[in-house]
């Protein structure tokens, strides 16, 4: 079963306009929403991260939407730019009260930004 | 510093081989991670590492046999591998225990590309 639902699997967005990744959970007791970047051969990369208490985050031109009524997440990549071509993965994790905290991957999405 | 390293970068090896491969943190963490990804799919819990005790096995095959040496290194002891077993390995860490700060945030390793003939 799994715990984290992502959307679409493929993307291809012209440079300079705005790509968007949904994600999805069901499990309430997750408290971490971190969103990886993994370029061809290279291991995942820390982009931006959320937790439920707040809507919304930004850094630079990504941002993070956060619903948690409908428990669903949303990567919004502003201006986007051939360089940001790469797969992105979103993930949950039970984090507060945790030793550990263990991540639950979206299947991952295929960004290709257009010159 | 975020850094986590791993040897080597790519591994060809037989299905009768022994190999290892080795994952290393300088940043105190105190959770090591050991997963595997095939082509175009999320990265696949094997073990995990809590205080140098093996905290999580996602009933991996024993001819995975993870080794904590010391809080700073992780190793993957592979032995009779099977050609589906082919994929990148990628080591991560976190700060891991109740008592940190912030989120426990997990950074990944470049991977070692296998190949197993």
């Amino acid at each position: 079963q799994q715990q984290v639902k992502q959307s679409p699997q493929s993307l291809i967005v012209q440079k300079g306009g705005i790509s968007i990744i949904n994600c999805a959970y069901e499990n309430t007791a997750f408290d971490y929403f971190p969103w990886y970047q993994q370029f061809p051969g290279k291991g995942p990369a820390l982009l931006i991260a959320i937790r439920p208490d707040v809507s919304e985050k930004k850094e630079g031109r990504f941002t993070i939407s956060f619903n948690k009524s409908a428990k669903q997440f949303s990567l919004h990549i502003m201006d986007s730019q051939p360089g940001d071509s790469a797969t992105y993965f979103c993930a949950a994790s039970r984090d507060r009260g945790s030793t550990l905290g263990r991540l639950y991957f979206g299947r991952g999405t295929q960004l290709t930004v257009w010159p | 510093d975020t850094e986590v390293t791993q040897t080597p970068k790519h591994l060809v090896m037989g299905m009768t081989n022994k190999k290892s491969l080795k994952c290393e943190q300088h940043m105190g963490h105190r959770a090591m991670y050991w997963y595997k990804q095939k082509a175009k799919k999320p990265p696949e819990l094997m073990f995990v590492y809590s205080y140098e005790k093996l905290s999580i096995n996602e009933s991996v095959p024993s001819r995975f046999s993870p080794e904590c040496p010391n809080s700073s290194l992780l190793n993957l002891h592979l032995h009779a591998l099977q050609p589906e077993d082919s994929a990148l390995y990628l080591c991560a860490s976190s700060q891991g225990g109740l008592r940190r700060e912030g989120p426990d945030t997990q950074y990944f390793g470049p991977g070692t590309r296998l190949t197993v003939l």
